[in-house]
Formats: C-alpha cells, sequence, structure tokens
C-alpha cells in the first residue's frame, strides 16, 4: 500500500513531441503528488505539485492529470525539448504524526532526439 | 540564496569502516531529510529531523544513524559499511515542520564501498 508504481522505466521522444509518464498509487491517505526532475549530477529538483482536489495542473510545457478514482497520476511534458532529457521521479505523500513522509517512483528517464 | 550543501561531494571508503556525512540546509529551513539513491531501488527515504528531533525514519539498519544540530545542519553516519551501501545519499530540507510543500534537495554525495 506504501508503493508507488512508476512507468515507463525509460522513455526516447523526439523533439517537439509529447512525453507522458505515469505513476499510480495505493493508499488513498496520499494528499500531495509532485514531481521532481533529477540531472546527472544533481539532486531531484521539484518540478511540479498537485492535490487530489484538483484534476489538472500546468505550469508552462509541464501539466499533471490526476485521477483520483483510478488512483493514477501523470506527466505531461509538451513540445519535449533535449534539455529535458532527465531521469523524472514521481512521489506521493501523507502525514504521518505530524509530518510528511514522501514514497517515490523508481523513475524514468527520459532522453529526448534532436 | 544558496542551496542545500552536502559534503563532501564522493567518498571512497573500505567495507567495515564508517561515514559520517554532513548537510547545511537552506538558511531559515528546520526540516531536514535523508534518502539513499541507488539505480535499483529509487529513493529510499532513511530519516527526518527537525529541531534536532527525528520525526520519522525508515526501513534501514541500526547502522544508519543521523542527528540534527541546533543550528539545523544534519549529519548521517553509517558504521560497518558493507558493499550494498554503495549510494548517492541526498540531503532535502524544508522550511516547515510538515515538509508539506516538498523539499529541496542536495547534489548528494556519492558513497562508494570497496
Amino acid at each position: 500500500q506504501q508503493q508507488v508504481k512508476q512507468s515507463p522505466q525509460s522513455l526516447i521522444v523526439q523533439k517537439g513531441g509529447i512525453s507522458i509518464i505515469n505513476c499510480a498509487y495505493e493508499n488513498t491517505a496520499f494528499d500531495y503528488f509532485p514531481w521532481y526532475q533529477q540531472f546527472p549530477g544533481k539532486g531531484p529538483a521539484l518540478l511540479i505539485a498537485i492535490r487530489p482536489d484538483v484534476s489538472e495542473k500546468k505550469e508552462g510545457r509541464f501539466t499533471i492529470s490526476f485521477n483520483k478514482s483510478a488512483k493514477q497520476f501523470s506527466l505531461h511534458i509538451m513540445d519535449s525539448q533535449p534539455g529535458d532529457s532527465a531521469t523524472y521521479f514521481c512521489a506521493a505523500s501523507m502525514s504521518t504524526s505530524g509530518t510528511y513522509k514522501y514514497i517515490f517512483g523508481t523513475g524514468t528517464r527520459l532522453k529526448v532526439l534532436a | 540564496k544558496a542551496g542545500v550543501t552536502q559534503t563532501p561531494r564522493y567518498l571512497i571508503k573500505t567495507r567495515g569502516q564508517q561515514v559520517t556525512l554532513s548537510c547545511s540546509p537552506i538558511s531559515g529551513h528546520r526540516s531536514v531529510s535523508w534518502y539513499q539513491q541507488t539505480p535499483g531501488q529509487g529513493l529510499q527515504f532513511l530519516f527526518e529531523y527537525f529541531s534536532e528531533t527525528q520525526r520519522n525514519k525508515g526501513n534501514f539498519p541500526g547502522r544508519f544513524s543521523g542527528r540534527q544540530f541546533s543550528n539545523s545542519r544534519s549529519e548521517m553516519n553509517v558504521s560497518t559499511l558493507e558493499l550494498g551501501d554503495s549510494a548517492l545519499y541526498l540531503c532535502a530540507s524544508s522550511p516547515y515542520a510538515t515538509g508539506a510543500t516538498g523539499y529541496t534537495f542536495g547534489s548528494g554525495t556519492r558513497l562508494t564501498v570497496v
């Protein structure tokens, strides 16, 4: 119940295409769903996040779609660019004893071809 | 504004030795969390500190320990190193007690156990 399943493990997209990464969770107590972007040699950086009372959130070329009933959420990268090539992690968090506990997906390595 | 600083960036240790990693959070951030990142397991939560108190702990053996100082700086220690401890160790800080709005990660310490 504590797992967050992320797919695909790797993704290759042409420049200008749409990259889609999916995550699924089981525990309905999760109430905050961030996405992180990680470049080689760097720590993950918060990209965009959503709470379950919203079905979609858009920030620039990045959109989170959230399906509460299916317990799934996805990241869409529109007009994908070579600079977007990185590893993306979804996460889910919930309050536990007054603190937030994060569960991360296993990551998706995205390569955008020029 | 300085980010999360982790030192050292790289470490090579011998099996059986112990190691101490350091993390300086963003100024004003009082919550510090530690994660282990490996290719096979992704990001695994180690522990979280707030105001010098450990508030959450992941499923790691007792060889992994940590502490937080009054200036919010944190250290983690791994004793009796095993080959499987080779990983990227990430520290993340948050300004809030609950870490609810997401972390800022450091670039990590790459530990290699030989």
